[in-house]
């Protein structure tokens, strides 16, 4: 069974200063990872996701992943945060291979950029 | 180019009844899967239709079913509600491995 750890209910950052929302994976074979940004009574956007090659990935609005299969590790960063990226963050991850469709998403990290 | 849409938005039903929840994807996706996702907690996967078939399925009590129509649209049917079935329900549209979401369906089970 493939799972999603977001160890972080919320991580707070001051404004301009460099963000990580941590997410560890478990799946067996190579995973599939995405990212998704959920703002107040809306549904899920995507941000980035990593299905093979470099393990930094780079998405949308400034945003960044590491994936580190020794780690069994995906987490987001952005180098410089915007209040405007306060929102609610879902990792995901999906099996590789036929037969395998299903996102299981973590619980989400609220994160908090301060002004 | 319109997105991923979901009728209605919001929604309040009382014990046992039955609703029904629809979605049309965004254009050229020909895959279509359902999430709920109860307050505070990530979504969790329903089922996945393809091909108007359901492909896969999650840990969901039969209650809960599905139908894909030939234009890809697709519908969720929950019957016998629950308090616990109180949700947001999320619709996602796929062509490979990209997953795009709607705005949800806000069910509130009284």
């Amino acid at each position: 069974a493939q799972s999603v750890a977001q160890p972080e209910d919320q991580v707070n950052v001051a404004e301009g200063n460099p963000l990580t929302v941590k997410c560890t994976y478990s799946v067996s074979g190579n995973p599939y990872l995405f990212w998704y940004v959920q703002y107040p009574n809306r549904g899920l956007q995507f941000l980035l996701k990593y299905i093979t090659g470099d393990n930094l990935v780079k998405g949308s609005y400034g945003f960044e992943a590491e994936f580190n299969k020794s780690q069994t590790s995906f987490h987001l960063k952005k180098p410089s945060a915007l209040v405007s990226d306060s929102a609610l963050y879902f990792c995901a991850v999906r099996a590789p291979g036929a037969g395998s469709y299903q996102l299981t998403f973590g619980k989400g990290t609220k994160l908090s950029v301060i002004p | 180019d319109a997105g991923v849409t979901q009728s209605p938005t919001h929604l309040i039903k009382t014990r046992g009844q039955q609703v029904t929840l629809r979605c049309s994807p965004k254009s050229g996706h020909d895959t279509v899967s359902w999430y709920q996702q109860a307050l505070g907690q990530g979504p969790q996967f329903i089922f996945q239709y393809y091909e108007e078939e359901e492909r896969q399925r999650g840990n969901f009590p039969d209650r809960f079913s599905g139908h894909q129509f030939p234009n890809y649209s697709s519908e969720l049917n929950v019957n016998a509600l629950l308090l616990g079935d109180s949700a947001l329900y999320l619709c996602a549209s796929s062509l490979g491995q990209g997953r795009h979401f709607g705005p949800g369906t806000r069910l509130l089970v009284l």
